[in-house]
Parts: C-alpha cells; sequence; structure tokens
C-alpha cells in the first residue's frame, strides 16, 4: 500500500539549473496537487489538477510548471531555480477536487543555493 | 496574510494535561479538515468535518466546527508524548483547500 510516492527525497540545486519532482499514486484519485510548505506559511497550493488531462494554478504558480502525464502521475518542473524556490514539496491526491482526505506523499526537500 | 489562522503556534505541556488549539478565519467553507504531520513525512488526516456545529470525537482528539462554518477547535484530552506533532486546520471553498500555518505541539513525558 505505497499510496503517494514522490521522489526524490532530498536536492541540492544551483541558481539557474533545472530539475522535475516526480509523483506517482496507487488508489486510483482523480485530483493530485503540488503544495510547498514554508516555515510560519503552512502549505501553499502551487498547481493542481482536477482530472486526468487538466491542470489549474494554484496559490504560487510562479515559477514552476506540471505535467499530468496519466491518472498516476503528476510532476512538477523547476526550469531555473531560485533561492526562494528552496523549501519542502509535498504531492497529494484525492477522489475529488478540494474534497475528502489529502493523501500526501512524503515530500522533497530541495535547497537552491 | 493567511486565510486560516491557527492558535497557538506552538506548546509545549507535560503528559497527562489537557490542550485545545485553535483555527479561525473570516471565511466560510464548506468543509474544514484537520491534519497531523510529524517531522520527515507529510501531514495525515485526521477527521473532517462538515455541519457548523459539528462535534467529532477520535479517541482523546475532540474537533469541532463553529455554527457560522468560519472556524474549528482540536481539544486533547490527557495528552500523551505520542501527541507530538504539527496540527493543520485546511479549509474547502469551492475545488480550493486552503491550510494554516500549524500548531506545532510538544508533549513531554
Amino acid at each position: 500500500n505505497a499510496g503517494v510516492t514522490q521522489t526524490p527525497k532530498f536536492q541540492v540545486l544551483k541558481t539557474g539549473q533545472s530539475m522535475t519532482l516526480q509523483c506517482a499514486q496507487d488508489m486510483n484519485h482523480n485530483s493530485m496537487y503540488w503544495y510547498r510548505q514554508d516555515p510560519g506559511m503552512g502549505l501553499r497550493l502551487i498547481y493542481y489538477s482536477a482530472s486526468e488531462g487538466t491542470t489549474d494554478k494554484g496559490e504560487v504558480p510562479n515559477g514552476y510548471n506540471v505535467s499530468r502525464l496519466n491518472k498516476r502521475e503528476f510532476s512538477l518542473r523547476l526550469e531555473s531555480a531560485a533561492p526562494s524556490q528552496t523549501s519542502v514539496y509535498f504531492c497529494a491526491s484525492s477522489h475529488t477536487p478540494g474534497q475528502g482526505g489529502y493523501t500526501f506523499g512524503s515530500g522533497t526537500r530541495l535547497t537552491v543555493v | 496574510t493567511q486565510l486560516l489562522e491557527q492558535s497557538p503556534q506552538f506548546l509545549s505541556i507535560q503528559e497527562g494535561e489537557n490542550l485545545t488549539v485553535y483555527c479561525n478565519s473570516s471565511s466560510v467553507f464548506s468543509s474544514l479538515q484537520w491534519y497531523r504531520q510529524e517531522p520527515g513525512e507529510g501531514p495525515v488526516l485526521l477527521v473532517t468535518v462538515v455541519t457548523g456545529g459539528e462535534v467529532k470525537k477520535l479517541k482523546r482528539l475532540t474537533f469541532q466546527f463553529g455554527d457560522a462554518r468560519k472556524d474549528s477547535s482540536l481539544h486533547i484530552t490527557a495528552a500523551q508524548p505520542g501527541d507530538t506533532g504539527l496540527y493543520l486546520c485546511a479549509g474547502v471553498i469551492g475545488n480550493d483547500m486552503r491550510f494554516g500555518a500549524g500548531t506545532r505541539l510538544t508533549v513531554k513525558p
């Protein structure tokens, strides 16, 4: 019972480098989300995908892109990393957008130097 | 400014004490959820409250949703070290779920 799997767990990037965070869920959920968590700020929504084939901006989308590859997988890409993107990133999924319990992955700790 | 304000931000108590943490907003939510997060892990859902005035109990944890569906509280009776963690509330407006910054609880043996 894997739930939501995120890779990698840790990453250090230099300013300007690019990378993709991977997320996969095995619960047949329709909706998937990417959040970032910063001290004192709580979880802030970057992008979400209400269903396969759709993506929408959340609260803090600037500097990020996403791809809903199929029902299981939702990736987050940083095209040109900046120090302000140093954070812990969480992927989550749910049956319906904004409803029911969200299942979270264990997070990716990203440091941009 | 956070849509959901949680208080206190930090709480350190002795095992066996009771405590209440709060989640407040000026917005009305269709539902509100509480999560607990442990270091190095993602948040885990504790409960969802939907109806104004609703009270739900989960063993020693009691959750209440305000009558106007703008606020919520979490009461823990006889806290144990295993209750240590970050408690997050999250409110649903339409398809959007917004999280508070959390209350970091430490229960000392």
